[in-house]
């Protein structure tokens, strides 16, 4: 059983180009959560989905961030206008939908963005 | 408003000794806590939880604590390993009908030292 699938792992854009972060959840999980970590700090919550919906964006920036989660394929995270303030790691994690093990999060490896 | 706080950012420990690594939180709300290490430059992964119902849960070297008069918890390696060394998270999440959204705290870096 693969776990959380993030890829790339790393991604360099420069300043006003779009970036396209990719996340497959583990088999069988149905909520995705996507997590930015700035130099020297924690995780920070940004977005939590479920096929075809977005649960809880409160995380996320008002602007030129966007996120989704399709009936098929993996979930996106969407940077557009990339500003080196966005340069960081970003984590996608999944969880399942019931169960003891609900509110536990499996975590992809990440992705890093530089932005030039 | 930081609903889960760790305020040491990093500790430093002998192997063999025990490593007490804490972390509080203000909602009142939370029922569900979580600890995940985390190696650089990989994802966090799950170490141990506990529910509220319990104020204590161990798993093989690692305990947590939960004192929710106090509102805290802590996690306790014993005894601390050089491979222990990594970054800790503290999370909480709170009750709903769908998988838990957790809050995250800063970090601990623990550095255990041969």
């Amino acid at each position: 059983n693969a776990g959380v699938m993030q890829n790339p792992r790393h991604l360099v854009r420069r300043r006003g180009q779009e970036a396209r972060l990719r996340c497959s959840p583990m088999k069988g999980h149905s909520h995705v959560y996507w997590y930015r970590q700035l130099p020297e700090e924690g995780l920070k919550f940004m977005v939590y989905l479920q096929k075809e919906n977005i649960i809880d964006e409160s995380g996320m920036p008002k602007e030129r961030f966007s996120a989704e989660f399709p009936k098929e394929g993996p979930s996106i995270l969407r940077i557009q206008q990339v500003v080196r303030g966005d340069s960081a790691a970003y984590f996608c994690a999944s969880s399942p939908n019931r169960g003891a093990a609900k509110n536990i999060q499996y975590f992809g490896a990440g992705t890093r963005l530089s932005v030039l | 408003d930081q609903q889960v706080k760790q305020n040491s950012p990093s500790l430093s420990v002998q192997e063999g000794r025990i490593s007490i690594l804490n972390c509080d939180y203000t909602n009142s709300m939370f029922d569900y806590f979580l600890w995940y290490k985390k190696y650089p430059a990989e994802g966090p992964t799950f170490l141990i939880s506990i529910s509220s119902i319990k104020d204590k849960n161990e798993d093989g070297r690692f305990t947590v604590f939960l004192n929710k008069s106090a509102k805290h918890l802590s996690l306790h390696i014993v005894p601390s390993q050089p491979g222990d060394s990594a970054v800790y998270f503290c999370a909480a999440s709170a009750p709903n009908t769908n998988a838990g959204k957790s809050t995250f705290g800063d970090g601990t870096t623990l550095t255990v030292k041969p």
